[in-house]
């Protein structure tokens, strides 16, 4: 079973921030917190991962909150182009043969124009 | 170039026959994978191979078994294939294993069995 509970749909105003909230609230302490999404059938696009602290990248940007039981993804200026399902996931950051994502139902996002 | 390449994109076949699907990646990655996405969209994992040496099996029945000729590919044969492995199939490769290297999927391959 996932270890996350996300919202199964959001909307969007395109250009304006997009705010996905996860919470993970069993996580451990070597389990990090990822990101994936996936536009209609394609296969799942990494976005951004995280064990404590926040994060940022070209596409994305990661708050953990201090306690590590909920995590926001920030789509700063979101597009069209980012409607897609946004999974939330608990990865084990040790153990080869744990180390699997375990999806869950995600988030439906859809930007609208 | 395509990182994570699969073949074919789809594939339609009958009951009871076998298939392969292949899978190849450019990164220099250790470690694949594959995962299964049902009609239901749940994405699961069945299999991981780490240096071609198999690590996880999530309890995939045994008409699935996967081979890892060398660390860049990491195919999947299909025996007697059934209706309920309809279905999409995803390969992905990471670096190493462990939560701190990301998976890069490829575009799946459609299954379907009639």
């Amino acid at each position: 079973d996932a270890k996350t509970t996300q919202p199964p749909s959001m909307d969007c105003a395109e250009g304006r921030a997009a705010n996905l909230p996860c919470n993970h609230s069993t996580i451990s302490g070597n389990e990090y917190v990822y990101w994936y999404r996936q536009i209609h059938s394609q296969g799942p696009q990494y976005i951004i991962h995280g064990l404590k602290n926040n994060e940022t990248n070209e596409m994305a940007s990661l708050i953990i909150t201090e306690d590590r039981k909920s995590s926001t993804l920030i789509l700063p200026h979101a597009t069209l182009r980012d409607t897609a399902v946004y999974y939330c996931i608990v990865r084990v950051g040790r153990g080869y043969n744990t180390d699997k994502l375990i999806f869950g139902t995600g988030t439906r996002l859809q930007v609208f124009p | 170039d395509t990182a994570v390449s699969q073949t074919p994109k789809y594939l339609v076949t009958q009951m009871g026959n076998d298939k392969s699907i292949k899978c190849e990646q450019n990164l220099g990655h250790d470690t694949m994978y594959w995962y299964k996405q049902d009609s239901k969209k749940f994405l699961k994992i069945m299999f991981s191979y780490n240096n071609k040496e198999l690590i996880i099996n999530e309890t995939v029945p045994n008409r699935f078994s996967p081979k890892s000729p060398d660390k860049a590919h990491l195919n999947l044969h299909i025996n007697s294939l059934e209706l309920g492995d309809s279905a999409v199939y995803f390969c992905a490769s990471s670096r190493v294993p462990g939560g701190g290297s990301p998976l890069h999927f490829g575009n799946g391959t459609r299954l379907t069995v009639t």
